[in-house]
């Protein structure tokens, strides 16, 4: 059972342009919706997050909105550049006794071309 | 500065030759997770410590086991592996509640 799904699985963009990547939910016990980004042969590194009780949240160039009615969050990436390119896999997690665990969709595989 | 240092970054085993993965942070961080991520898929949760609390995933087969000697250091002991243990090894740690993963820069494994 996919508990966290995610989509495009891949994704090409000119430099300059808004990368959006789609993820939607079932649990809704979820209280905390992490992006991760990862290069090839490096781990997966935080790239910004969102608690429930907010509808949007601004990084610099990146944003996560998140639809809590429809069990949806989304990555928008502005101004999109080649060092951009990376796996980006969005998550949920639920506090379990304390700790998280964390559920992580299949990933995006963004290429930014030049 | 690493925060989550995973060790060896590359590892080669036999079929069925049990191996040990490390991890140690300097974080001093309650919970460490271990995932095992296959080519182009998502990280997938073998277990996680809370402290000294040992939490298994269901699915997780029971040729994996871990061990949590402190707060610094986790292993993952594949007892016999096969060709589909073949994956790059995450470690991460948080602080526990809904707060960041930090991981490692994992270990590859590689099965012959």
């Amino acid at each position: 059972q996919q508990q966290v799904k995610q989509s495009p699985q891949s994704l090409i963009v000119q430099k300059g342009g808004i990368s959006i990547i789609n993820c939607a939910y079932e649990n809704t016990a979820f209280d905390y919706f992490p992006w991760y980004q990862q290069f090839p042969g490096k781990g997966p590194a935080l790239l910004i997050a969102i608690r429930p009780d907010v509808s949007e949240k601004k990084e610099g160039r990146f944003t996560i909105s998140f639809n809590k009615s429809a069990k949806q969050f989304s990555l928008h990436i502005m101004d999109s550049q080649p060092g951009d390119s990376a796996t980006y896999f969005c998550a949920a997690s639920a506090t379990q006794g304390g700790s998280e665990k964390l559920v992580f969709g299949k990933g995006t595989k963004l290429t930014v071309n030049p | 500065d690493a925060m989550v240092i995973q060790n060896p970054r590359y590892q080669v085993t036999q079929f069925g030759k049990p191996v040990t993965l490390s991890c140690s942070q300097t974080l001093n961080h309650n919970v460490m997770y271990w995932y095992q991520q296959k080519s182009s898929q998502a990280p997938k949760l073998l277990f996680h410590y809370y402290d000294k609390d040992f939490n298994n995933e269901a699915d997780t087969p029971d040729n994996f086991q871990s061990r949590r000697p402190n707060t610094s250091f986790c292993f993952l002991d594949i007892r016999s592996p096969g060709l589909g243990d073949a994956a790059m090894y995450l470690c991460a740690t948080s602080s526990g509640g809904r707060t960041e993963a930090f991981f490692g820069q994992g270990t590859r494994l590689t099965v012959v």
